[in-house]
């Protein structure tokens, strides 16, 4: 059964750093993963979403690798700002088809 | 392209009533759609699988006779929460695959289900 795993659970930073979270999951047999933002009371922001044939992805400040055969994958946040205040959520596509997500990171940024 | 809406954004409702949830897929068809709980401070969770023109498939350790869906066009998928109770309680969250890219799925903004 595939398991997603975020570390940390949360952090706090201040502004202007640069960070990484981290996903890890159990299953190397995914189509995908796909890193989302969601702000407290609201819906899914999607992100980056990285093919299980890719190595990493890039938007902006944000840049997104996965590692697929060592079941990991990591967001970096660049010069991070508040409005990137959130939680961040990970989710690998399995074989059948299904989204699994991790527990998420809840990021804060200090002014 | 590929906005997912749901309807309504929130709703209040008293113990032991039943509340419907729409999903839409406003610019695309979807032929599946998934419906996922969160409950606060949590990930979320898959409920269901929602195939347009056949029965959902549930999780498990969800119960299919409480949580009522019917996907009736490629465009429309509906969650009914019968007999709601105060545990009931959360946000759900409707997604979408375009027909011609199943290994993406397109996110509704959700809603939140109060049962007092």
């Amino acid at each position: 059964k595939q398991e997603v795993t975020q570390i940390p659970a949360a952090l706090s930073v201040p502004e202007g750093e640069n960070l990484v979270l981290n996903c890890s999951f159990t299953d190397s047999a995914i189509y995908n993963l796909q890193w989302f933002r969601q702000d407290p009371g609201k819906g899914l922001t999607s992100l980056l979403l990285i093919q299980s044939s890719q190595r990493e992805q890039t938007s902006g400040r944000l840049n997104a690798s996965l590692d697929k055969s060592s079941g990991r994958s990591t967001l970096y946040i660049a010069a991070s700002q508040p409005g990137d205040s959130a939680t961040y959520l990970c989710a690998v596509l399995d074989s059948s088809y299904k989204l699994i997500f991790g527990s998420g990171t809840r990021l804060l940024v200090r002014p | 392209g590929a906005v997912v809406s749901q309807h309504p954004s929130w709703v209040i409702c008293k113990s032991g009533t039943s509340v419907k949830i729409e999903c839409r897929s406003l610019d695309f068809q979807a032929t599946t759609m998934f419906w996922y709980r969160q409950f606060p401070k949590q990930s979320l969770m898959l409920m269901a699988t929602s195939n347009e023109g056949s029965k959902a498939t549930y999780e498990q350790g969800v119960e299919k006779d409480k949580f009522l869906i019917n996907h009736a066009s490629l465009t429309l998928s509906t969650l009914t929460v019968t007999s709601a109770h105060p545990e009931d309680s959360s946000f759900y969250i409707c997604s979408a695959v375009h027909s011609g890219r199943a290994t993406e799925q397109f996110f509704g903004p959700g809603t939140r289900l109060t049962v007092l």
